[in-house]
């Protein structure tokens, strides 16, 4: 079955510190992959995706390429701010229609 | 825009109690979720629906049913209540299969 493995955290890191969260899959089909953000007391909501091999997702500063060859989806951000302080998730679709999420990784930005 | 809401945002339930947690979305979108969080466990899927009329079950259906009449609302029926079933829980909805899902703001259960 489908499986998204991810970066342990919690992460804490100083305003402007480059942040990457791993992530892993493991898919029988072709996935597309997203990155999911939660911000404290809030339901997740979409940060970027990228349907198919190579692709590059991006939006507000953070970036993640699908990696077919490794079976990868890094999230990355060059220079983080305290409202970056969220839960990341990676996550999975595939055709049968479910995402598949990942355990999530909570960040923490210091002023 | 409404997107997803749930009802309600907080609930204490004794154990064996019932309850249903509402879940209605407006715009338009056949696939429907159900997830619960634990801490460090990520988001498990309970139940999922692909249109009005058809649901399957997800990776922890136990103790939990659904319904999908309408193509708006996604009702979640837990029977007997228990403890293990403290949680929070999402519902969200799609356009497709593979696209972006919105979520509501979670329902947190306790069960005592």
């Amino acid at each position: 079955g489908n499986s998204v493995t991810q970066m342990e955290g919690p992460v804490t890191l100083s305003e402007e510190a480059f942040l990457t969260i791993n992530c892993t899959y493991t898919a029988t089909g072709y996935p597309s992959l997203f990155w999911y953000v939660q911000y404290p007391g809030e339901g997740l909501q979409l940060l970027l995706k990228a349907t198919k091999a190579d692709d590059k997702g991006s939006n507000k500063g953070f970036e993640a390429t699908y990696r077919k060859e490794t079976t990868s989806f890094h999230l990355e951000k060059g220079s983080v701010q305290v409202s970056d302080s969220a839960v990341y998730f990676c996550a999975l679709s595939d055709s049968d229609y479910k995402l598949s999420f990942g355990a999530g990784t909570t960040v923490t930005v210091r002023a | 825009n409404a997107g997803v809401t749930q009802t309600p945002k907080f609930r204490i339930l004794k154990i064996g109690q019932s309850m249903t947690l509402q879940c209605a979305q407006d715009m338009n979108h056949n696939y429907m979720y159900w997830y619960r969080q634990d801490p460090g466990m990520g988001l498990k899927l309970i139940y999922y629906s692909v249109g009005a009329g058809i649901t399957d079950k997800g990776e922890v259906p136990n103790g939990y049913n659904v319904s999908r009449s309408t193509t708006e609302d996604f009702p979640l029926r837990l029977e007997l209540a228990a403890p293990s079933q403290t949680s929070v829980y999402f519902c969200a909805s799609a356009t497709g299969g593979i696209g972006e899902a919105f979520f509501g703001q979670g329902t947190r259960l306790t069960v005592v």
